[in-house]
């Protein structure tokens, strides 16, 4: 059990460009979370993958932001024309994929929009 | 939105005291979690406990839930300057354990 690894940790853009990170889960790990934290709160929910298919999408999931996880492994999530508003940290969770089960979350990306 | 609320938003003790932390949620639920994350790192599951336990413990944590009250506590006992960090209740909300967190409670252990 290697973790969930994410990468990079930081990213520093400029406004208006595009971004993209990547997830790679625990491998034997069907579902796959992603979430955004900003400083002061909890994680919120934006995405969750049961093996390559996107179950659910948040509100907080504008036409800006796609996800996706070709053949249900690493997941990808890339941000078009970046905002101040994207900037936050980026975290990604994987599950077994039944029953309860606690998520085991990456270190995340920390996205800083200049 | 978040479901979860922790209170209180900020905790400072002394080492070897205990901690308490209360999160109340809105909707009915499956589990109740609680984790814990170091500044600039990701979360880290303590515990989980069932709709239908009341309390739980694990090493120096124990968890209560009150399923009608809609509340659940998380007490640290004998507090360590390690124990330091934000620490979130989260819950499950439809059937693939999406877990939808609070906001947090910082907790700071002094030496």
């Amino acid at each position: 059990d290697t973790g969930v690894s994410q990468d990079p940790r930081h990213k520093i853009t400029k406004r208006g460009q595009n971004v993209t990170f990547r997830c790679d889960p625990i491998s034997e790990h069907n579902r796959l979370y992603w979430y955004r934290q900003t400083l002061g709160q909890g994680p919120e929910f934006l995405t969750y993958f049961q093996n390559e298919a996107q179950l659910e999408k948040s509100r907080l999931l504008s036409d800006r932001f796609s996800a996706e996880r070709p053949k249900g492994s690493f997941s990808t999530l890339e941000i078009q024309r970046t905002e101040q508003g994207d900037s936050a940290m980026y975290l990604c969770a994987s599950s077994p994929g039944t029953g309860l089960s606690p998520l085991h979350f990456g270190n995340g990306t920390r996205l800083t929009v200049t | 939105s978040q479901q979860g609320e922790e209170d209180p938003q900020a905790l400072s003790i002394q080492e070897g005291e205990n901690a308490t932390m209360n999160c109340s949620y809105k909707t009915s639920i499956n589990n109740l979690q609680w984790y814990r994350q170091n500044s600039g790192r990701g979360l880290v599951h303590l515990i989980l406990i069932r709709s239908n336990e009341r309390e739980k413990h694990s090493g120096r944590l124990r968890v209560t839930l009150d399923t009608s009250k809609k509340s659940s506590s998380l007490l640290i006992t004998a507090s360590r300057a390690a124990d330091t960090a934000s620490y979130f209740c989260a819950t499950d909300s439809g059937g693939y354990n999406k877990l939808i967190f609070g906001a947090g409670t910082r907790l700071a252990v002094h030496p």
